[in-house]
């Protein structure tokens, strides 16, 4: 059965960048898309971009073009979310999610990784 | 861009009865595309309901999932304990490629 475990927490400064991890275990890695949403506390979900690994291209919400980047490495069947000039707003939990087999659902989660950005 | 607008915001019921969740679409959204998850404090959403009607493995019958064009409906026919919760509603194919519903919260009278 397919697994997403993500990185740990991470506390960043204002106007830095994170990257954070998310690893498949078990399963076909390539073949399906892997999206990334985040949570603000107390917030609900915002989805941030998504990548299919067998083609690499990624496809990003126009809020954060510019500032995100996904990319997936299939050897080591993991993909990654890089988020650039980091601000307060930006302090959320963000979770790697799979497109699967129930049509273009989410059908796996990663269990989260809690970014912080403070002074 | 798509907007999906859950109501109510907040859901007060008592176990054993039934909810109804809404999701309005400010447009038209493929019924293929419209899926539903549940999020318990402090854990990753699951989904529990797929092309709008269809219920995910291992999801109990008494969810159930409705609704074409912009308005779309969660049930849950009879509460237990364990569904008191945050649901969302999902859209896929618009852009942006993916958007959320606010949420619902699913309270214990």
């Amino acid at each position: 059965q397919v697994q997403l475990v993500q990185s740990g927490a991470e506390v960043k400064k204002p106007g830095s960048s994170v990257k954070v991890s998310c690893k498949a275990s078990g399963g076909t890695f390539s073949n399906y898309a892997i999206s990334w949403v985040r949570q603000a506390p107390g917030q609900g979900l915002e989805w941030m971009g998504g990548i299919i690994p067998i083609f690499g291209a990624a496809n990003y919400a126009q809020r954060f073009q510019g500032r995100v980047t996904i990319t997936t490495d299939e050897s080591t069947r993991t993909s990654y979310m890089y988020l650039s000039s980091l601000r307060s707003e930006d302090t959320a939990v963000y979770y790697c999610a799979r497109v699967g087999v129930y049509g273009d659902a989410f059908d796996i989660w990663g269990q989260g990784t809690m970014v912080t950005v403070s002074s | 861009e798509i907007v999906l607008t859950q109501s109510p915001g907040t859901l007060s019921l008592s176990p054993g009865e039934r909810a109804t969740l809404s999701c309005r679409a400010s447009q038209s959204v493929s019924s293929s595309y419209l899926a539903w998850y549940q999020q318990k404090p402090g854990q990753a959403p699951r989904l529990l309901i797929y092309g709008a009607s269809s219920r995910a493995t291992g999801i109990p019958d008494r969810f159930s999932g409705s609704g074409s064009g912009t308005d779309f409906t969660l049930t849950i026919s009879r509460l237990e304990p364990e569904d008191f919760a945050v649901y969302y509603c999902q859209q896929y194919g618009s852009s942006p490629l993916y958007s959320f519903g606010q949420g619902t919260k699913l309270e214990i009278k």
